[in-house]
């Protein structure tokens, strides 16, 4: 069975740009949450969606955005890229509510995006 | 809120070796506990979770970890390590109450000396 697909792997961007990254849940997943992870820290928490509606909003400013697709596939769209903006985007599938139950969360590979 | 907190950035340890990944959050709130292992070129995997019950959980390889609610912590420990163990930790926690956001600590770097 596939896991978490993510695209693409790699982006390269310029400053004020925008970005739209994708991810693929494990098949039966309904719930999908999205991550960045700077280098040399934590994944930080960005959006959970679940059964195509927002769930769960972390401390990112509104040029971060997403939606969930009725198949549950999901994007994350980021407006007017800083250079703050570079870090690998991660996105993981759940079939419930992450961490909420017995549930695990599976993370995809990730997407490196770099800002210049 | 809660907050985890990683305090070793960096453990290197000889093969065959024990080894412990200190691990302490914050949160005002009942919580679940989570270790995540992300080997290199590689994405998040979960390691092990703390729910409920016995306050020690244990991986399928070996490693294991003890909630400690007087203190705190959740310690990863594994007795004799091997070279692919090597990896970047991450302990993670997420509120019973707010349980969409699962909070990460800054992760601790295990290399594995032969």
């Amino acid at each position: 069975d596939a896991g978490v697909t993510q695209s693409p792997t790699h982006l390269i961007k310029t400053r004020g740009q925008h970005v739209t990254l994708r991810c693929s849940p494990i098949s039966g997943h309904k719930s999908v949450s999205w991550y960045q992870q700077v280098l040399g820290q934590g994944p930080q928490f960005i959006f959970q969606y679940y059964e195509k509606e927002e769930r769960g909003r972390g401390n990112f400013p509104d040029r971060f955005s997403a939606r969930q697709f009725p198949n549950y596939s999901s994007e994350l769209n980021v407006n007017a890229l800083l250079l703050g903006d570079s870090a690998l985007y991660l996105c993981a599938s759940s079939s419930g509510l992450a961490g909420h139950s017995t549930d695990t969360q599976y993370f995809g590979p990730g997407t490196r995006l770099t800002v210049l | 809120a809660q907050s985890v907190t990683q305090l070793d950035s960096q453990v290197p340890v000889f093969e065959e070796a024990p080894v412990e990944l200190r691990c302490n959050y914050s949160s005002s709130v009942s919580v679940y506990l989570f270790w995540y292992v992300q080997y290199p070129n590689q994405g998040l995997q979960l390691l092990l979770k703390y729910l409920s019950g016995s306050t020690l959980v244990e991986s399928i390889n070996g490693f294991e970890a003890e909630f400690n609610k007087s203190q705190t912590s959740f310690h990863l420990r594994k007795p004799s390590v091997h070279i692919s163990d090597t990896a970047e930790y991450f302990c993670a926690v997420s509120g019973y109450s707010s349980a969409s956001k699962i909070i990460f600590g800054s992760g601790t770097r295990l290399s594995i000396r032969p």
